[in-house]
């Protein structure tokens, strides 16, 4: 089973500034096979990137996804009011699906 | 509308079965493979079973593999989580989610969410 642990926990930014999400897998991810989700409280998680970097379908571009075999990022370059909210990464290339533990993004 | 409306949680005593469903609409069903991811309350998301779009192939994390089974039926547009032996640890809400590729086969992540149902085992 592939871990994934993200970091950091939290994250306190101010509006406006960038946030940069870490997520490191226990084993090489196939194909680049990872996903980011967005999840505010009481809601259900809503995708974000797949495949690493591309962006879902309807997803502004101030979010964009990088990264390769195990380190992974999630970058919102300039963080709207809407974006607080706790971002998990989803791995799906290899039996079973695994998600990280998820980083919240907070206004400082 | 493309939407998922799950139904079916409640609580339960640990031992108890519980049947999920999750109603879809506003897209070709019977061409997506669908999934159940759960949250744990305060926690992170784990996923629990997988379907391919024709029902013939499903996929199961070892936590409820023999204890829960996933099924569909296509002419009704809606998925199904049949829950045996629950114990506390199964306490989650239970969300469906679709798969975003309409070639029946699983891809293995989630372009599409339900509001989750939630279900608690305790005595």
């Amino acid at each position: 089973e592939i871990v994934l642990t993200q970091s950091p926990g939290t994250l306190s930014l101010s509006p406006g500034e960038r946030a940069t999400l870490s997520c490191r897998a226990s084993q090489s991810v196939s194909s680049n096979y990872l996903a980011w989700y967005q999840q505010k409280p009481g809601q259900a998680p809503r995708l974000l990137i797949y495949g690493a970097s591309s962006r879902a379908t309807g997803i502004p571009d101030r979010f964009s996804g990088s990264g390769s075999g195990t380190d992974f990022t999630l970058t919102i370059s300039r963080l709207e009011p809407e974006d607080f909210a706790v971002y998990y990464c989803q791995q799906y290339g290899s039996s079973p699906l695994t998600f990280g533990g998820g980083t919240k993004v907070e206004i400082k | 509308e493309v939407q998922l409306l799950e139904s079916g949680g409640g609580l339960v005593q640990p031992g108890g079965s519980l049947r999920l469903s999750c109603a879809a609409s506003g897209f070709t069903f019977s061409t997506y493979a669908m999934s159940w991811v759960r949250q744990a309350p305060g926690e992170g998301l784990e996923w629990v079973s997988g379907i391919s779009g024709g029902g013939g192939y499903t996929y199961y994390a070892d936590s409820v593999k023999g204890r829960f089974t996933i099924s569909r039926d296509n002419s009704k547009n809606t998925l199904y989580l049949q829950m045996n032996s629950l114990r506390a640890e199964d306490t989650a809400v239970y969300y469906c989610a679709k798969d975003p590729y309409g070639s029946g086969s699983y891809a293995g992540y989630f372009d599409l969410w339900g509001r989750g149902t939630l279900v608690t085992v305790s005595s």
